[in-house]
């Protein structure tokens, strides 16, 4: 079966980094991208980004340029977003997705790491 | 940057229709992939490409895309299916576009 299983919810200080995991199985890594999304608390979902798993070609959505880097691992099928210069209002549920296709769905969901960030 | 608008809110009885819109500048021309989140829990695809279905979801759940209106219909609904529904986007210049989604209320 096709997973997609993420690292433990973090609480980070204002200004600090966070790096999230993806952990993959169950499908051939380097053949599927993998995106970002994230989500604050009663809000809907925003994009963050995406990485091709096959040779590390990365996009990130314009407001977070310069913030956010998004890598990965082939060798343990593993996806990473490291999202540095925290704030307040980066605060939310991080998901990773399997990204299918020329219609850029994301089939397949991580079930999401919370990470706060406070003062 | 491309928008797209869902209705806050729509409600249903049971076992009637439930259309869910999602507008966008010549979304019709776009592939609209559909997304079903319950509380707590991870987005899970329901349609993609306008209008296809995912293996396990129900043929109760259907699109269509034309114009500047993108459509999420579901048929007989069921308890169940009270959700957030999100449409979603690819357009080459805001890249991956999500709408803000509509809360589902079964009655």
């Amino acid at each position: 079966q096709v997973h997609l299983v993420q690292s433990g919810a973090e609480v980070k200080k204002y200004g600090a980094s966070m790096k999230v995991s993806c952990k993959a199985s169950g499908y051939p890594f380097i053949s599927f991208g993998i995106s970002w999304v994230r989500q604050a608390p009663g809000q809907g979902l925003e994009w963050m980004g995406w990485i091709s798993a096959y040779n590390g070609d990365t996009k990130y959505a314009q407001k977070l340029q310069g913030r956010v880097t998004m890598t990965t691992d082939t060798s343990t099928t593993t996806a990473y977003m490291e999202l540095r210069s925290l704030r307040s209002d980066d605060t939310a549920v991080y998901y990773c997705a399997r990204v299918v296709g020329s219609t850029y769905a994301f089939d397949i969901w991580g079930q999401g790491t919370m990470v706060s960030v406070s003062s | 940057s491309y928008v797209l608008t869902q209705p806050p809110s729509v409600s249903v009885a049971p076992g009637k229709t439930a259309r869910i819109t999602c507008g966008g500048n010549n979304i019709g021309g776009k592939s609209v992939n559909w997304y079903q989140q319950k509380p707590g829990q991870a987005p899970v695809l329901v349609i993609y490409y306008h209008s296809d279905r995912p293996s396990g979801i129900p043929e109760r759940f259907s699109g269509s895309n034309s114009g500047n209106t993108a459509t999420l219909t579901i048929s007989r609904v069921e308890a169940g299916d009270e959700a957030d529904y999100y449409c979603q986007v690819w357009d080459s210049s805001s890249d991956v576009v999500f709408g803000g989604g509509t809360k589902l209320t079964v009655l």
